[in-house]
């Protein structure tokens, strides 16, 4: 069974569209995150959630907009897409145990925007 | 703040050398240090982690690493290359008990036949 899971797997857009990612996690964590991953291989965090409250909110544009509708899922929405936000997003889930947040991660999204 | 360094974004080795991947990191408070790898066209997997206790920690596939708070370094380590160890290696370091983890700017590792 796959622990974190994202659809679509490959995104391609024009500038100026919307588009949504989906993310599940079957873990049962209690605390998901988006993080994008540009082509340099560099891992930027833009968000996560901890049971459905947004605790993180990085330097991201407002055109990105995250949604967790329960603790399993957490999407994140794009308006307005721009050349640069051509990357690969990723999708982690983690739980808390002595302290340490583990992070699982799904198999990422390639959003190209044309 | 915290923040890891990863020297060398490329590292190339022989199949049965040693692998050796670099990282050391910046933190305020006693760290909880990680590694992990990501295989062509696949997300990260932790490979080991360091929170408390023995300062040598042994992961997956015959990877560990040291935790040298003096040196501020978590270096990876694995005796002998196999083919399949090629990937993107990627470094962390979070708070205890942070939800959030700061990724160092991962380091490729070439292995070569």
């Amino acid at each position: 069974d796959t622990a974190v899971s994202q659809t679509p797997k490959y995104l391609v857009t024009q500038m100026g569209n919307d588009k949504s990612i989906k993310c599940e996690q079957n873990l049962g964590h209690d605390t998901m995150y988006w993080y994008k991953q540009d082509s340099k291989k560099f891992l930027k965090i833009m968000f996560s959630y901890n049971n459905k409250e947004l605790i993180i909110n990085e330097t991201v544009p407002n055109r990105f907009s995250p949604k967790s509708p329960d603790k399993a899922h957490l999407n994140l929405h794009i308006n307005s897409l721009e050349l640069g936000d051509s990357a690969v997003y990723f999708c982690a889930s983690s739980q808390e145990r002595g302290g340490v947040y583990e992070q699982y991660f799904g198999p990422g999204t390639r959003l190209t925007v044309t | 703040a915290q923040s890891v360094t990863q020297l060398g974004s490329h590292v190339s080795v022989s199949e049965g050398a040693l692998v050796l991947l670099r990282c050391n990191y910046s933190s305020s408070v006693p760290p909880y240090l990680f590694w992990y790898v990501q295989y062509p066209n696949q997300g990260l997997q932790l490979l080991l982690k360091y929170t408390t206790g023995a300062t040598l920690v042994k992961g997956i596939n015959g990877f560990e690493a040291e935790f040298k708070k003096s040196e501020t370094s978590f270096h990876l380590t694995k005796p002998s290359a196999h083919m399949s160890d090629a990937a993107e290696y990627f470094c962390a370091v979070s708070e205890p008990g942070g939800f959030k983890t700061i990724f160092g700017a991962g380091t490729r590792l070439f292995v070569k036949a």
